[in-house]
């Protein structure tokens, strides 16, 4: 079945970019929406935005002026660049998938998430 | 943003009884694309119910999803010790995608 498993660093300065990666295995990369989602310390979780296997993408507007998702389909990889970090984006940051394409969607699979801390 | 607000935020119960949880939006959530989410420390977050009271694949039937507008509930019946866990409610009908708060559910 379908997994996805994020990478990148768990520790990045404050005013760096944190980049990450959601590598997809086992199944279609295409006609999906594919999402970062972040859930910081004793906070619920915040969808940060989506990318379509097209390349389009959607972010959430409190996120949206640091944030640039985008998609190596020939790497079956999609990757999240969040800059100007702050202590606020520490979190847990997870990578999922819409259950299906062509109308709105919950997110029917999630990787396990990596920790991310933001601190000098 | 629409924003979702769960209730209560702990609930503690033991095996074997029944756990309702709620989730309010500050306005209706688009043909009711509203979606349930189970958490547990160190493991994927897990779609349990989509679209109000969709069960989704592998979701034991002890699981049922109900509502419309803007109030839906999660209901657990029999709680088995694998439930007790923290829950989301999550609405995908608006963008930006909002969650809930979450309601824990412990073991009393």
């Amino acid at each position: 079945q379908v997994q996805l498993q994020e990478s990148g660093p768990g520790l990045v300065k404050p005013s760096e970019t944190l980049s990450l990666t959601c590598t997809v295995s086992g199944g279609s990369f295409s006609s999906y929406y594919w999402s970062w989602i972040r859930q910081s310390p004793g906070k619920g979780l915040e969808w940060i935005g989506y990318v379509y296997y097209s390349g389009s993408t959607n972010y959430n507007p409190s996120l949206e002026s640091r944030v640039t998702i985008s998609i190596d389909t020939s790497k079956n990889q999609f990757s999240l660049k969040l800059t100007s970090l702050t202590a606020a984006d520490t979190a847990v940051y997870y990578c999922g998938r819409d259950q299906h394409s062509g109308r709105p969607a919950a997110f029917e699979i999630w990787g396990l998430g990596t920790m991310v801390t933001v601190s000098s | 943003e629409i924003v979702l607000t769960q209730s209560p935020g702990t609930l503690s119960l033991s095996p074997g009884e029944r756990a309702t949880l709620s989730c309010r939006a500050s306005q209706s959530v688009s043909s009711n694309y509203l979606a349930w989410y189970q958490l547990k420390p160190g493991q994927a977050p897990r779609l349990l119910i989509y679209d109000a009271s969709n069960r989704a694949t592998g979701t034991p039937d002890r699981f049922s999803g109900s509502g419309s507008g803007t109030d839906f509930t999660l209901t657990i019946n029999r709680l088995e010790p694998e439930d007790f866990a923290v829950y989301f409610c999550q609405q995908y009908g608006r963008s930006p995608r909002t969650f809930g708060q979450g309601t824990k559910v412990e073991i009393k």
